[in-house]
C-alpha cells in the first residue's frame, strides 16, 4: 500500500469533476484488491472490487484500474460529489491477510 | 439489519485498567479480523480468527487477547500491557471456502482513550 505517514496525502476537486486516487501496492503475490472509503469517525465502507486477472472494473459511478506490471491501482470516480469527500484506502489479499494502505484524502469543493 | 456491531462507540480507559471491545456479526461470516487504526496509518492487524475457538496474532498483537467462543463474536481485551492503546478500534469479518469472495467487510469503530 501506500508508505505510511502522518499525513495523508490530499487531493482537493471541483464539484462535478472526475477524481481520480492512486495506490502502489508492494505484495507481487496479491491476488485479490479493494477500494475502501472512510469517513471521519466512521468504519471503512467497501466500494469496489478487482481480481488480479482483470484490468479493469466499472461500478456506479466509479473505476478501478489495475496494473500489475507496476503494481499499482487506481479509483476514478466520475462526477465528484461533496459526499464523495472522505478518506479512501486500497487493500491487497494475499491469501488470508490483508494489506491496507494509509489513504488519500478527497476533498470535494462546491 | 444484517451487519457488523462494534460496541462502545467511545471508551476511556485508566491506566493499569483492562478495557473490553465488543464485536458481533451476523453474516454467518467464519473469519473475523480485529484492526487498530492510527491517525494517518494504514490499518494493522492485531488478531483474527479463521473458525470458532481458534485464533492466530497479527503484527501487533502485544498487550491484546482475544476469543472466539461462538462464530458472531470476537471481543478484544486491551490489557495494562499495551502501553499506548489510544487508537481506534476495527473489527471486521469475511465469509471463508472455496465459493466465497474475499471482500473483508467493517464495523463501525470503537474509539479508546487513555485518560
Amino acid at each position: 500500500g501506500e508508505s505510511v505517514g502522518l499525513h495523508l496525502p490530499t487531493l482537493s476537486v471541483q464539484e462535478g469533476d472526475n477524481s481520480i486516487i492512486n495506490c502502489a501496492y508492494s505484495n507481487s503475490a496479491s491476488d485479490y484488491f479493494i477500494w475502501y472509503k472512510q469517513e471521519s469517525g466512521k468504519g471503512p465502507q467497501f466500494i469496489i472490487d478487482i481480481r488480479s486477472n482483470m484490468d479493469k472494473r466499472q461500478g456506479q459511478r466509479v473505476t478501478v484500474l489495475l496494473n500489475k506490471t507496476v503494481k499499482h491501482l487506481s479509483l476514478q470516480i466520475a462526477a465528484t460529489q461533496p459526499g464523495d469527500s472522505a478518506v479512501y484506502f486500497c487493500a491487497e489479499n494475499d491469501f488470508n491477510k490483508f494489506y491496507f494502505g494509509s489513504g488519500t484524502k478527497l476533498n470535494v469543493k462546491p | 439489519d444484517g451487519g457488523i456491531t462494534q460496541s462502545p462507540k467511545y471508551l476511556f480507559r485508566k491506566e493499569g485498567q483492562n478495557v473490553t471491545l465488543s464485536c458481533e456479526q451476523n453474516l454467518n461470516h467464519d473469519a473475523m479480523y480485529w484492526y487498530r487504526q492510527d491517525p494517518g496509518q494504514g490499518l494493522r492487524l492485531i488478531y483474527y480468527s479463521q473458525i470458532v475457538n481458534d485464533f492466530q496474532k497479527g503484527d501487533i498483537a502485544e498487550g491484546y487477547s482475544v476469543s472466539r467462543e461462538k462464530k458472531e463474536s470476537f471481543p478484544l481485551t486491551v490489557t495494562s500491557a499495551q502501553k499506548n492503546p489510544t487508537a481506534f478500534y476495527l473489527c471486521a469479518s469475511k465469509k471463508t471456502g472455496p465459493l466465497s469472495g474475499n471482500t473483508i467487510y467493517f464495523g463501525e469503530g470503537s474509539w479508546l482513550t487513555v485518560v
